[in-house]
């Protein structure tokens, strides 16, 4: 089975300064994995993808993530942070189960921006 | 991108009664549709899936009779809480994924506050 963790429950930095975001997965095959991002009482907005297409990926928002197999992480960054990224963040792994292709959650990690 | 509009937004009810929450593909055919439950800072859990025309899977502890699902067409899911506790109150979000997928993307509602006094 696969799943995913996310390191850091809650990670603080200040605004203008970069952001990572940690998680390490763990897969049989190459996987399918995501990062959302979750806004206080809002549902989950996609942030990016990896589909086994080009390893660096870009999303919305200033936001990128790296697959590095040999790592098994897909670790999310942003150069600058801003007041707005202020949010709960949750990566996310694709596991076919009878048929279905299901989401593992990780734990989340909320992110406090500070000005 | 895909839109998943999720009603209602909040609800309050009593205890006893049961509540009714749609899930609706906006701009695409979801074949499958997924109802998940959050506690406070906590996680997604899964509830059920639902797939068109069929009986929805539901996850190991959800009770299918606490949790009725049903998905009567390609961009309408409904969750009813049938005779609603105060144990039942949480944030309840539902998803979607588009079909044919060849992406596994779900796409999600913005949630359902349920508070059952």
């Amino acid at each position: 089975a696969q799943s995913v963790t996310q390191l850091d429950s809650h990670v603080s930095v200040s605004e203008g300064t970069p952001v990572l975001l940690r998680c390490n997965y763990s897969s049989s095959y190459s996987p399918s994995l995501f990062w959302y991002v979750q806004h206080p009482n809002k549902g989950l907005q996609l942030l990016l993808k990896y589909t086994s297409a080009a390893t660096l990926v870009k999303g919305i928002n200033g936001f990128e993530a790296e697959f590095k197999k040999s790592e098994t992480s897909f670790h999310l960054t942003k150069p600058s942070a801003h007041m707005s990224d202020a949010a709960e963040y949750f990566c996310v792994v694709s596991d076919r189960v009878s048929g279905t292709y299901k989401y593992i959650f990780g734990t989340g990690t909320r992110l406090k921006v500070l000005a | 991108g895909a839109v998943v509009s999720q009603h209602p937004s909040r609800v309050i009810c009593k205890s006893g009664t049961s509540v009714k929450i749609e899930c609706r593909s906006l701009d695409f055919q979801a074949t499958t549709m997924f109802w998940y439950r959050q506690f406070p800072k906590k996680s997604l859990m899964l509830m059920a899936t639902s797939n068109e025309g069929s009986k929805a899977t539901y996850e190991q502890g959800v009770e299918k009779d606490k949790f009725l699902i049903n998905h009567a067409s390609l961009t309408l899911s409904t969750l009813t809480v049938t005779s609603a506790h105060p144990e039942d109150s949480s944030f309840y979000i539902c998803s979607a994924q588009a079909s044919p997928s060849g992406l596994n993307i779900q796409y999600f509602g913005a949630g359902t506050r349920l508070s059952v006094l």
